[in-house]
């Protein structure tokens, strides 16, 4: 198993562009969540979603939107990049109940000029 | 909604030596309590974890305690190697929801 796989790995915008991050997972979890990670903010969630057509908002979903179309797939879109938006992001699973491992991917750096 | 408050930001520690990482939270209704540890260029990866049901957790050199009435939890890794040398998020749920919420996180480096 690949577990999480988040691409790119690196990206740099400029101001008001939009992209997609990529999320998939083959561990057929329900659950799927996007953090990102500041220095000195620790993991804040953005958004998450706990089944195929269902998601949900996290701690800091402004400026983000999400869908969940399949079980593998939970991407993270960027309608118009602020430099707030500046950092690294992780997308993580589990399966089951709250009590379960998050299986973190390796992160996308993210740098808004 | 919960906030996990965590210290220090940094600990340095001598190969052999103990090291401790604090953590709080704020909702009582909290009972799920898990560590991560993030090397670099590597997103986090669960090291161990407790519920509220128990005071103390042993995994090899590794624990965690808790102590629920003064709403805090702290992780210990005894006997230190340089490979510990990571960054430590502690983190909080409510037990059955889908919000873990994270502290901002402990760099530990532990000189040989």
């Amino acid at each position: 198993n690949a577990g999480v796989t988040q691409t790119p790995k690196f990206q740099v915008l400029k101001t008001g562009q939009s992209m997609t991050l990529q999320c998939a997972q083959d561990m057929n979890h329900e659950y799927m969540s996007w953090y990102r990670q500041d220095p000195g903010m620790g993991l804040r969630l953005i958004h998450y979603s706990v089944g195929a057509g269902i998601t949900d908002q996290g701690e800091v979903p402004n400026g983000y939107n999400v869908s969940r179309s399949t079980t593998e797939d939970f991407p993270l879109r960027l309608l118009s990049a602020a430099p707030s938006q500046t950092s690294v992001y992780f997308c993580a699973s589990r399966e089951g109940q709250g009590n379960s491992p998050l299986h973190f991917g390796n992160g996308t750096r993210l740098t808004v000029t | 909604g919960e906030n996990v408050e965590q210290h220090p930001s940094t600990l340095s520690v001598q190969e052999g030596d103990s090291a401790v990482i604090k953590c709080t939270y704020s909702d009582s209704a909290s009972n799920y309590f898990p560590w991560y540890k993030q090397e670099l260029g590597k997103g986090p990866q669960l090291i161990i974890d407790i519920r509220s049901n128990v005071g103390e957790k042993k995994d090899q050199r590794i624990a965690v305690t808790l102590n629920k009435t003064a709403k805090h939890f702290s992780l210990h890794i005894t006997e230190t190697q340089p490979e510990d040398s990571a960054v430590y998020f502690c983190a909080a749920s409510l037990y059955n929801t889908d919000k873990l919420i994270f502290g901002t996180g402990t760099r530990l480096q532990v000189f040989p």
